[in-house]
Order: structure tokens, then sequence, then C-alpha cells
């Protein structure tokens, strides 16, 4: 599995774009990449996965270069509900069971 | 509710004694996960099963450790003889065949302390 880097903290404030980069320079050409977003107290929760180009649904946007040894989830507008731990995760997207393998994440704080 | 739930929410216990927990899947998944998470961390694979069958167990998930599921839906995480480095938040997990494979649903967790 593509091992993956992400800084371990950031602050912002409510109504702000936020981007948050991982690095994954070893990623495979089968890898996929997943975004979990996870709250105090409670299971990590699925995000938003992509290939490469752009991705974007309710709640994110995905964006990978082309090499993609990088990709950059972006929230947009954020609000306090945010704040929450932000996880990378690179690996093969076959159909299956995949065990997740979580880094430490972003930690990301969003003030008034 | 139909996500996937978890029981207790919280266990406190002594050192020595066995614990057991319980996830019930989404109901018509027929994967599941459990997750192990200390403090600072993310979460860390523990073992998966498809349907009862028990397909993948972490070197994480010591000879203390049991994991059932004995008719494929609702499983149970076994901890004997806990020790106070078992103290963690024990999330389970669940997917169904047809989801993309990164695509798991967690549950709110059992957070263990072990005094």
């Amino acid at each position: 599995l593509a091992k993956t880097t992400q800084p371990i903290s950031m602050d912002s404030y409510e109504g702000q774009e936020v981007n948050i980069t991982c690095s994954h320079n070893n990623i495979a050409t089968n890898d996929y990449i997943t975004w979990y977003q996870q709250f105090p107290s409670q299971g990590p929760r699925f995000i938003i996965q992509g290939y490469k180009t752009k991705v974007t649904n309710e709640v994110a946007s995905l964006f990978i270069p082309a090499d993609r040894k990088s990709s950059t989830l972006s929230l947009p507008r954020v609000s306090l509900s945010d704040t929450a731990v932000y996880y990378c995760l690179v690996g093969d997207i076959i159909q299956g069971a995949q065990k997740l393998v979580f880094g430490q994440g972003t930690r990301l704080t969003i003030n008034p | 509710d139909t996500g996937v739930s978890q029981n207790p929410r919280h266990k406190i216990t002594k050192r020595g004694q066995n614990v057991t927990f319980r996830c019930d899947p989404i109901s018509e998944h027929n994967r599941l996960y459990w997750y192990r998470q200390t403090l600072g961390q993310g979460p860390e694979f523990l073992t998966y099963f498809q349907n009862e069958a028990q397909l993948e167990k972490s070197r994480l998930l010591s000879d203390r450790f049991s994991a059932e599921r004995p008719k494929g839906s609702f499983s149970t995480l076994e901890i004997q003889r806990t020790e106070q480095g078992d103290s963690a938040m024990y999330l389970c997990a669940s997917s169904s065949k047809l989801d993309r494979g990164y695509e798991q649903y967690f549950g709110p967790g059992t957070r263990l302390t072990v005094t």
C-alpha cells in the first residue's frame, strides 16, 4: 500500500475554503485515493474517492494532478462543524474487502 | 437508524478481566471489519469477515483476542485477560460486495478503559 503524508494539523475560519494536501509518491497504477472524516468519539466517515483529475460531491472536491503523486481535498465554505480529523488513504479499489490503512490524519480546526 | 451499531459504547474493566463487544452491521452488508484506535492515531485493522468466515487477522490480534460472526450477521470481539495496553476505541465497520472497495461504514465504537 502506498504511504501517504499529510499535515498533522490545520486551522481555518468559518466561511473559508480549506485545502488539505496529501502526498503519495509511490502510488500504483491501480490505486485510488480515498478520504475519510472523523469527528471526536465517532467512527470515520467516507467523504470522497477519486482516481484522476477532479471529483466533486455534495461535501467536498478532490483534485488529483496528472502525475497522481499528490491529491488535495477541498472543503468549500467551512463551518465549525467541519472541525474533524481528515484521513487520506491510497490503495487498490477492487471489488472486494479492503483493509483500510489509516495514517495519523490531519486535524482540522475551524475557528469562528 | 439503519447504520452500524456497537454495544456497549463504553466499558471500564479491571486488568485481567474478560470483555466482549458486539457489532451489528448494516443488515444487507456481508463484510464486517474490526479496527482499534488509540488516542491521536488513525484506526488500525484487526480482522475481517465475509459472511461468517474470518478471512484475515492482523498481527495486532494476539491470542487473547477472538472475534466471531456466527451467522454472518452480528459479530463479537472478545478480549481475555485484559491489559492496560488494550485501552482503546474498538471500531466496527461493514460494507457490501456491491460497494467500492474502500467505502466502509463505521459504527460509533466501543471505548475500552482497562484500569
